[in-house]
């Protein structure tokens, strides 16, 4: 089975633009979360998607968006951007279930450098 | 708000040596603790999840306990190697929808 994979693998953008980055989640799994990694630092939560709904949003501005498609994808987007948005974004996902107890499994993430 | 740090940022030690990475978090109130592994430039792996209820979990040389009332979890190597050197996370999950919060991390080198 195929793990979560995410597109692109590298984006050079500069201020002011917008970017749109993917994620596909592991077949199966319903929920789809967003992570913002900067260099040295831990993940920091975007936006969690469960059925196609936002169910949690971290500490980002509203230039960040994202949205689930009914084949359980998911787009994150951002406006307006800055050299402070230069980080690894992270797509995990999970089937968000008693059983599973949510355990998130990771896509190789999209390196985004804002010139 | 829950609130996750690892000590110690960094660590060195020579191959063959066992070693604890630490996890301290300020909210018990989780619904499970996971261990990545992260290397440079790279996305996550799972190494372990331990649930609520649990006390430990293992798997092969790795093993990682959690203690909810003190709000502390350990990750133990045991017999490093140099394939083990990359930056340990923990991540603890609460809330409603599982929020997961992450630490910053320990960056392990294993010496040859």
């Amino acid at each position: 089975d195929a793990g979560v994979t995410q597109s692109p693998t590298h984006l050079i953008k500069t201020r002011g633009q917008q970017v749109t980055l993917r994620c596909s989640p592991i077949s199966g799994h319903k929920s789809v979360s967003w992570y913002q990694q900067v260099l040295g630092q831990g993940p920091q939560f975007i936006f969690q998607y469960y059925e196609k709904e936002e169910r949690g949003r971290g500490n980002f501005p509203d230039r960040f968006s994202a949205r689930q498609f009914p084949n359980y994808s998911s787009e994150l987007n951002v406006n307006a951007l800055l050299l402070g948005d230069s980080a690894l974004y992270l797509c995990a996902s999970s089937l968000l279930s008693a059983s599973s107890y949510n355990e998130q499994f990771f896509g190789p993430g999209t390196r985004l450098t804002v010139l | 708000k829950q609130e996750v740090t690892q000590i110690p940022a960094a660590l060195s030690v020579p191959e063959g040596e066992n070693l604890v990475l630490n996890c301290s978090f300020t909210d018990s109130a989780i619904y499970n603790l996971q261990w990545f592994r992260q290397d440079p430039g790279k996305g996550l792996t799972s190494l372990l999840l331990i649930q609520s209820s649990q006390r430990e979990q293992t798997s092969g040389r790795l093993n990682a306990s959690l203690d909810k009332s003190s709000g502390r979890s350990t990750l133990y190597i045991a017999a490093s190697q140099p394939g083990d050197s990359a930056t340990y996370l923990c991540a603890a999950s609460s809330g409603g929808y599982q929020k997961v919060t992450f630490g910053t991390g320990t960056k392990l080198q294993v010496i040859p």
